[in-house]
């Protein structure tokens, strides 16, 4: 069974610019979270969607967005980069909610840097 | 929201001894605590998992313990190996998993051979 996949792997792109990394779940599972990853700050909540809707957001600004499609893979679209966006950027997904107990399974992340 | 704090940030031991990473979490309804490690360049696993309702759990030479009136919780490696060595995370759902998973900054355990 394939675990979560994210592409791309790397990405190289300049202040101003958009970004827009991809999340394929592990199949079966219905929600999608994104975190950030930054040196020395650990995992910061992004996004969460489930059933292809936008159930919550962490402390984040509006330029970071997303969206699930209806085969429960999922996009998070930066804009407006910023040096300070340089990460890796982490999908997880799991069966249902970790408000029920599911299990979180991650991605191999996308290492955004922005120059 | 949710703050978990995790220590020490780094820890090094010899192979063969014991190493233990401490959480402490705010939200008193938080009811799920799992641990992630993560090895250099690769993606977070989750390694073991408590309930609130449980206050031990062990697997071969990981345990976890849960101090839900403390509202602390470690993680315990026994006769440390070194394939051990990676960064470690504790994390804590807030009350209901509305906020995501709250994760601590995490923990690099160095063992020395």
């Amino acid at each position: 069974e394939a675990g979560v996949t994210q592409s791309p792997t790397h990405l190289i792109k300049t202040r101003g610019q958009q970004a827009t990394l991809r999340c394929s779940p592990i199949s079966g599972h219905t929600s999608v979270y994104w975190y950030q990853q930054a040196l020395g700050l650990g995992l910061q909540f992004l996004l969460w969607y489930d059933e292809g809707e936008e159930r919550n957001r962490g402390n984040f600004p509006p330029r970071f967005s997303g969206r699930q499609f209806p085969n429960y893979s999922s996009e998070l679209n930066v804009n407006a980069l910023e040096l300070e966006d340089s990460a890796l950027y982490l999908c997880a997904s799991s069966l249902g909610t970790y408000r029920d107990g599911e299990k979180l399974f991650f991605g191999s992340g996308t290492q955004l840097s922005v120059l | 929201g949710e703050n978990v704090e995790q220590h020490p940030s780094t820890l090094s031991v010899q192979e063969g001894d014991s190493a233990v990473i401490k959480c402490t979490y705010s939200d008193s309804a938080s009811n799920y605590f799992p641990w992630y490690k993560q090895e250099l360049g690769k993606r977070p696993q989750l390694i073991i998992d408590i309930r609130s309702n449980v206050g031990e759990k062990k697997d071969q030479r990981i345990a976890v313990t849960l101090n839900k009136t403390a509202k602390h919780f470690s993680l315990h490696i026994t006769e440390t190996q070194p394939e051990d060595s990676a960064v470690y995370f504790c994390a804590a759902t807030s009350g209901g998993g509305a906020d995501g998973l709250t994760f601590g900054k995490g923990t690099h355990l160095i063992i020395q051979p």
